[in-house]
């Protein structure tokens, strides 16, 4: 099973400021990796896929970028509706695999 | 716009089996290629991935630390798919997503049902 881990478990940032986002994959999974946000009593939202793509409708102040084993999640200037989980997901090999998320919170 | 929509009991009694259904609508389970998929996440924890299902080959994907217990089945003529998992626990609480799957990435989830084992 490829595990995923991400740092840090908690990020606090102020509006307007720039959060970065890591995850790492214990074996190379090439660029097969999403990301999800997740607003607390809501399912989860497909931001990213293929490391580096944005779904339909995610704003561009939402980029990403990696491959193998290091991944990076970007949100360029923090929007109040921006505070939230985020999870990183492989889907390279079965069974897919969840980091425990990383919480942004408001500093 | 495709909907996804979890149901089913929101108690089971300890060694009992969890059945949980999704109703999609906005597209049809038989006429697309994807997979369809159950994930959960336990109040205050992370997200676990169940089990999918690819119904053009019919093929059934499971989590190894639960497969002996879960079977993923779809029923087109209701435009659904299912999970089952047996000889539940207090550990099997979670909030229960179904999702669709294309290309293995979740993009539309349902809303989560809250299943809670307690006798």
């Amino acid at each position: 099973e490829i595990v995923m881990t991400q740092s840090p478990a908690t990020l606090s940032v102020s509006p307007r400021e720039r959060a970065t986002l890591s995850c790492r994959a214990s074996q190379s999974i090439s660029t097969n990796l999403a990301w999800y946000q997740q607003k607390f009593g809501q399912a989860p939202r497909l931001l990213i896929h293929g490391a580096s793509t944005r779904a339909t409708g995610i704003p561009a102040r939402f980029s990403a970028s990696g491959s193998g084993t290091e991944f990076t999640l970007t949100i360029s200037s923090l929007q109040s509706e921006d505070f939230a989980v985020y999870y990183c997901q492989q889907y390279n090999k079965w069974p897919f695999t969840f980091g425990p998320g990383t919480k942004v919170d408001i500093k | 716009q495709l909907q996804l929509q979890e149901s089913g009991p929101g108690l089971v009694k300890p060694s009992e089996t969890l059945s949980l259904t999704c109703t999609v609508s906005g597209d049809s389970i038989s006429s697309s290629n994807y997979y369809w998929g159950w994930i959960r996440q336990p109040p205050g924890k992370g997200l676990e991935w169940i089990g999918s299902i690819f119904y053009y080959s019919g093929t059934t994907y499971y989590n190894p630390s639960l497969k002996s217990r879960v079977t993923v089945s779809v029923d087109t003529s209701k435009n659904q798919f299912s999970l089952k998992l047996t000889s539940v626990t207090a550990a099997d609480t979670a909030v229960y997503y179904c999702a669709r799957q294309a290309f293995k990435k979740f993009d539309y989830w349902g809303q989560g049902t809250l299943v809670t084992v307690s006798s």
